[in-house]
């Protein structure tokens, strides 16, 4: 079983369509939970952090369900500027030694 | 603005030729991680270093693959021979453990083509 799943995709929405991406995790220890982001033939790059508490980050919201070992983003109000792909990434270690798991990824399109 | 940087961007080659892949760290990072990305595959961690010392190479293969940090600014990641499945894209990234953000910042990788 690989540390991190995601739902591979391809969602294609339409433009200011909500959609929502899941993920689980393997390592129940695991402590630290991202969403990164990656453009076609582009390097990923952080979108953002994901707290216990959830959190907001303008229209994406992130949340983290320990017991379940899951972990989701949603995006509200999409944009054609959001289409990516979104890779959900555990750091299991208890220290920030930025030792990172990422999932595959899960693509989205968002069309006019 | 501080990136990581890779080279040689894309590299095509023939199957048994030594690749050499370069990176340079963020300055002041203190982490370099390498992966491979196959469409097939996803983000695959190849290895993991810390002040320049090698944490964890377990998801190289060993009999072909080596990496190296030769000092602080530059790591680099070689294959040899090369074969027609290590054709993927290859990423460098770094980080600043433990007192950093617990982010990791990629370069643009090396696109790699093996024939």
């Amino acid at each position: 079983r690989k540390e991190v799943e995601q739902d591979p995709g391809p969602f294609n929405v339409p433009e200011g369509a909500t959609v929502a991406f899941n993920c689980t995790y393997s390592n129940s220890a695991s402590q630290s939970f991202f969403w990164y982001r990656q453009d076609c033939r582009k390097e990923p790059k952080l979108l953002m952090s994901v707290y216990s508490s959830g959190n907001e980050d303008g229209r994406f919201t992130a949340q983290l369900n320990r017991a379940s070992q899951y972990i989701s983003l949603l995006i509200r109000d999409s944009k054609l500027s959001d289409s990516a792909t979104y890779l959900c990434v555990v750091n299991p270690w208890g220290d920030n030694n930025n030792d990172m798991r990422f999932g595959a990824g899960t693509r989205l399109t968002v069309k006019p | 603005d501080a990136r990581v940087t890779q080279t040689p961007r894309h590299k095509v080659t023939e199957m048994g030729q030594e690749v050499t892949m370069r990176c340079q760290p963020i300055l002041g990072h203190n982490t370099v991680f390498w992966y491979r990305q196959t469409m097939m595959q996803g983000l695959e961690l190849l290895a993991y270093f810390r002040n320049r010392a090698p944490l964890d190479d377990s998801g190289m293969p060993k009999d072909r693959f080596s990496a190296e940090m030769p000092d602080a600014t530059l790591a680099t990641l070689k294959i040899q021979p090369s074969e027609p499945r290590d054709s993927a894209v290859y990423f460098c990234a770094s980080g600043l453990a433990p007192r950093g953000p617990n982010e990791q910042f990629f370069g643009p990788g090396t696109r790699l083509t093996v024939l």
